[in-house]
């Protein structure tokens, strides 16, 4: 049973560039959120997409986008990239019930230069 | 403003030791907290959860301690291995599906 995919793992982009990094989530599961994580720091919630809507929305500015697709799978979209955009970037699957747990993927490494 | 956050960044423990990880969290509307361990290069790995109405809950090494009067969670680990060296994070959700973290205590257990 695959977990949590993401992809591309790494990538290196200039600033005011735009990216699409992608999720497949777990098996089974209907919802995914976006977390940007910064170096030494915790999870930050970007949003959350459940039947291909945003659901619930973190303090990013709407240069951050996504998309649900009917297959569960989502988007994350920036664009206009700026310095501070640089880091890990998690995916999270989990049912659309209060008390399900997040498992997240393993991350797309963002670095803007 | 309201944020989960751990007493101390970095813990070093004997390996076969066991281990005590703190978190206090103030937002006193909170019901539920789960803990995750993250390894270098991979994303958080979902360790235990607890939901406010209990006090304690146990897993495979690991118990979970929920103290609602001081706003105080914690992570035991019975036998601390090689293995569980790792950042460990607290969250919380605050009943609206999406998790609050703080900013982790790096563990490092030694041989």
């Amino acid at each position: 049973d695959a977990g949590v995919t993401q992809s591309p793992t790494h990538l290196i982009k200039t600033r005011g560039q735009q990216v699409t990094l992608r999720c497949s989530p777990k098996s089974g599961h209907d919802t995914v959120s976006w977390y940007q994580q910064a170096l030494g720091q915790g999870p930050q919630f970007i949003f959350q997409y459940y039947e291909e809507e945003e659901r619930q929305r973190g303090n990013f500015p709407d240069r951050f986008s996504g998309h649900q697709f009917p297959n569960y799978s989502s988007e994350l979209n920036v664009n206009a990239l700026l310095l501070g955009d640089s880091a890990l970037y998690l995916c999270a699957s989990s049912l659309r019930s209060y008390n399900s747990p997040l498992h997240f993927g393993n991350g797309t490494r963002l670095t803007v230069t | 403003g309201e944020s989960v956050g751990l007493h101390l960044p970095t813990l070093s423990v004997q390996e076969g030791d066991n281990s005590i990880i703190n978190c206090a969290y103030s937002n006193s509307a909170s019901d539920y907290f789960i803990w995750y361990k993250q390894e270098s290069g991979k994303g958080p790995q979902f360790i235990i959860d607890i939901r406010s109405n209990m006090d304690k809950r146990q897993g495979q090494r690991v118990t979970v301690l929920l103290n609602k009067t001081v706003k105080h969670l914690s992570l035991q680990i019975a036998a601390t291995q090689p293995g569980d060296s790792a950042v460990y994070f607290c969250a919380e959700n605050k009943g609206d599906y999406k998790l609050s973290f703080g900013a982790g205590t790096t563990v490092t257990v030694r041989a």
